[in-house]
């Protein structure tokens, strides 16, 4: 199985504050389709995951634009541009571009 | 608007099933696959399967093959899942999610059941 690697595994960080969070695959997850099914999500606490990006790069509806991401390959960031106080909790990468799919160990964003 | 609606606790006895339900409203609900995802504090989130409910094709990850048994309702627009012989490493948050096929990833999710596997 594609094994995601996400750091770092905790973030510290202020109201306004730019972070990145890294996730590295052990396999390319371009896909023979030339898509790339790699994807952000956040777990605020005590709720289920919710989708922020898709395919890389692809905002998801109502999704603020603070949020991007970037990569190709396997190395792949996703990019928060001043922090808010609603984007505590944990991201996580997931994949879909292997059998089975595949998420990493999240990332949890918290406040400094 | 989307919904998915999921049973919010099982208590169940180790070695004995339990069958859990995602009942969906706001959409079509043979035009998107669901998935099936478990969450734990030790092994994170772990995909376990698809179903397309139209055809009732399903896919499983090899983990879970023989453990889990996806199938739907269409009539009723519900998805479900049966754990079988249930252990202390089946606790757990099971969510159901709805598949935007076009780039494989799951846009809508469910609240998740919680299993508890006790005696």
């Amino acid at each position: 199985d594609v094994v995601l690697t996400q750091t770092p595994p905790t973030l510290s960080a202020t109201i306004g504050q730019s972070v990145s969070i890294s996730c590295r695959s052990s396999q390319s997850l371009l896909h023979s389709n030339g898509n790339t099914y790699l994807h952000w999500l956040l777990q605020r606490p005590g709720q289920s995951p919710q989708l922020l990006i898709y395919s890389v790069s692809r905002l998801e509806s109502g999704v603020p634009n603070r949020f991007s991401g970037s990569g190709s390959g396997t190395d792949f960031t996703l990019k928060i541009s001043g922090v808010e106080a609603e984007d505590l909790g944990v991201y996580y990468c997931v994949q879909g571009t292997h059998a089975p799919n595949t998420f990493g160990a999240g990332t949890k964003l918290e406040l400094k | 608007q989307v919904q998915l609606q999921q049973c919010g606790a099982e208590l169940v006895k180790p070695g004995t099933p339990v069958k859990m339900s995602c009942k969906v409203s706001g959409y079509t609900f043979t035009s998107y696959v669901i998935s099936w995802i478990k969450q734990t504090t030790g092994q994170g989130l772990e995909w376990i399967g698809y179903i397309y409910p139209e055809s009732g094709s399903t896919g499983y990850n090899e983990k879970f093959k023989g453990k889990a048994t996806l199938t739907v309702d269409k009539s009723s627009n519900t998805a479900f899942m049966q754990l079988s012989s249930l252990a202390a490493g089946d606790s757990a948050v099971y969510y159901c999610a709805r598949v935007a096929q076009d780039y494989w990833y799951f846009d809508f999710w469910g609240p998740g059941t919680m299993v508890t596997v006790s005696s």
